[in-house]
């Protein structure tokens, strides 16, 4: 599996879009790119994954450089509740191992 | 439709005694992950079974920590003789056949070796 390179922190103003940055370079063409969160004291949540397209859900935007190499994960509008750890992770699960690598993340803070 | 279940939420052991913790995954889904975080550390997978079989327990410590998935029933991770160290929040996971989209997590175990 890639290897991937987030901040390890950032802060965003409540109701400003947060964009959290990844850096995958070694990405291979199957693998896709998924994003958790984990909320103080939590199980990790899943958010969003994509292959090459732009993905939306009710929760996120997953915006992917064309290249592949490198994506951010958009929070419209950041709520304290948002605060937490967010994971970037980069995985084929038809050819690779089940399991998902976690690596430190970027703690994100969401300031009132 | 419940989520991945996890029992109990706390669990304090003395050292030396055993530690079983559950994970009821959710309905549909067979195949069960574990993961230990120790304090202010990330996530670290453990193993990974199917009903009845251990299909990867590369992260696995060596000694005195065991894990099943039965036919019928939860999926128990086992710690025999546990020691200060083991003290962790141990979390579950559970996925349909193949984890295309990831998987769902429980809200874990927390583990107070005293």
């Amino acid at each position: 599996d890639a290897k991937t390179t987030q901040p390890p922190s950032m802060d965003c103003a409540e109701g400003r879009a947060a964009n959290l940055p990844c850096n995958h370079s070694t990405i291979s063409g199957n693998e896709y790119v998924y994003w958790y969160r984990q909320i103080h004291s939590q199980g990790p949540q899943y958010i969003i994954h994509g292959l090459k397209n732009n993905e939306t859900n009710e929760m996120a935007s997953l915006i992917i450089t064309e290249d592949r190499k490198s994506s951010t994960l958009i929070l419209p509008h950041a709520t304290l509740r948002d605060t937490a750890v967010y994971y970037c992770i980069v995985k084929n699960f038809q050819t690779g191992a089940n399991n998902l690598f976690f690596g430190t993340g970027t703690r994100l803070t969401v300031i009132p | 439709n419940a989520g991945v279940m996890q029992n109990p939420r706390h669990l304090v052991r003395r050292r030396g005694q055993e530690a079983r913790l559950r994970c009821s995954p959710m309905k549909g889904h067979s195949h069960v992950y574990w993961y230990r975080q120790l304090p202010e550390e990330g996530l670290k997978f453990m193993v990974y079974l199917q009903k009845e079989n251990i299909i990867d327990e590369s992260g696995m410590p060596k000694e005195r920590f065991s894990a099943e998935f039965p036919k019928e029933g939860p999926s128990i991770l086992r710690i025999q003789q546990v020691v200060r160290g083991d003290s962790a929040a141990y979390f579950c996971a559970s996925s349909p056949q193949r984890a295309n989209y990831g998987y769902t997590f429980g809200s874990g175990t927390r583990l107070t070796v005293v």
